[in-house]
């Protein structure tokens, strides 16, 4: 079944620092790639997404590109804000009525 | 849009006791699921549904009871409750026909605490 590795947290950055998070997977095929956030309190939200290698999701100045050959799918911001504070979850989907979400990351923003 | 509604959004059991979280959504998605989440631990699948009628079984599914005798409706039983089973609870759909190969969408959640 598919697999995935998240970066450890938490994550604490100041405001306008850029941002990376790592995301590798282990699945069957190619299955369409999903990042999900969380606010406090919330249940989680799509970010972003990307369906096919090579694709970049976008969103809210986040991005991630699908990387076959290295399985990765990693969520970079060039400037982070203080709203940005939330946790993180990489997800790759699959045929199997399984979406695997990896442990989350949570990210702190300092003002 | 009402989207995917649980309730109750907080419960407190005493061990051994049954409860139900209801899980509905207005989206006519075919796909339902139920995750925990729990510190460090991300989140796991306990039950799923990739239609009326059909159940499976997700990762940790000891405990909990599902049925989907609606599109609508999703509910999940705890029979006998256990300390282990405190945990914040979250129903998502989608709505691919035959699994998430789409975007899930989540439910607030319902923080269920087992003494």
């Amino acid at each position: 079944g598919n697999s995935v590795t998240q970066m450890e947290g938490p994550v604490t950055l100041s405001e306008e620092a850029f941002l990376t998070i790592n995301c590798t997977y282990t699945a069957t095929g190619y299955p369409s790639l999903f990042w999900y956030v969380q606010y406090p309190g919330e249940g989680l939200q799509l970010l972003l997404k990307a369906t096919k290698a090579d694709d970049k999701g976008s969103n809210k100045g986040f991005e991630a590109t699908y990387r076959k050959e290295t399985t990765s799918f990693h969520l970079e911001k060039g400037s982070v804000q203080v709203s940005d504070s939330a946790v993180y979850f990489c997800a790759p989907g699959g045929s199997a009525s399984k979406i695997i979400f990896g442990s989350g990351t949570r990210l702190s923003i300092r003002p | 849009n009402a989207g995917v509604t649980q309730t109750p959004k907080f419960q407190v059991l005493k061990t051994g006791q049954s409860m139900t979280l209801q899980c509905a959504q207005d989206m006519n998605h075919e796909y339902m699921s139920w995750y925990r989440q729990d510190p460090g631990m991300g989140l796991r699948l306990i039950h799923y549904s990739v239609g009326a009628g059909i159940t499976d079984q997700g990762e940790v599914p000891n405990g909990y009871n599902v049925s989907r005798s609606t599109t609508e409706d999703f509910p999940l039983r705890l029979l006998s409750a256990a300390p282990s089973q405190t945990s914040v609870y979250f129903c998502a759909s989608s709505y691919r026909n035959r699994g998430p190969t789409g975007e899930l969408f989540f439910g607030e959640g319902s923080r269920l605490t087992v003494l």
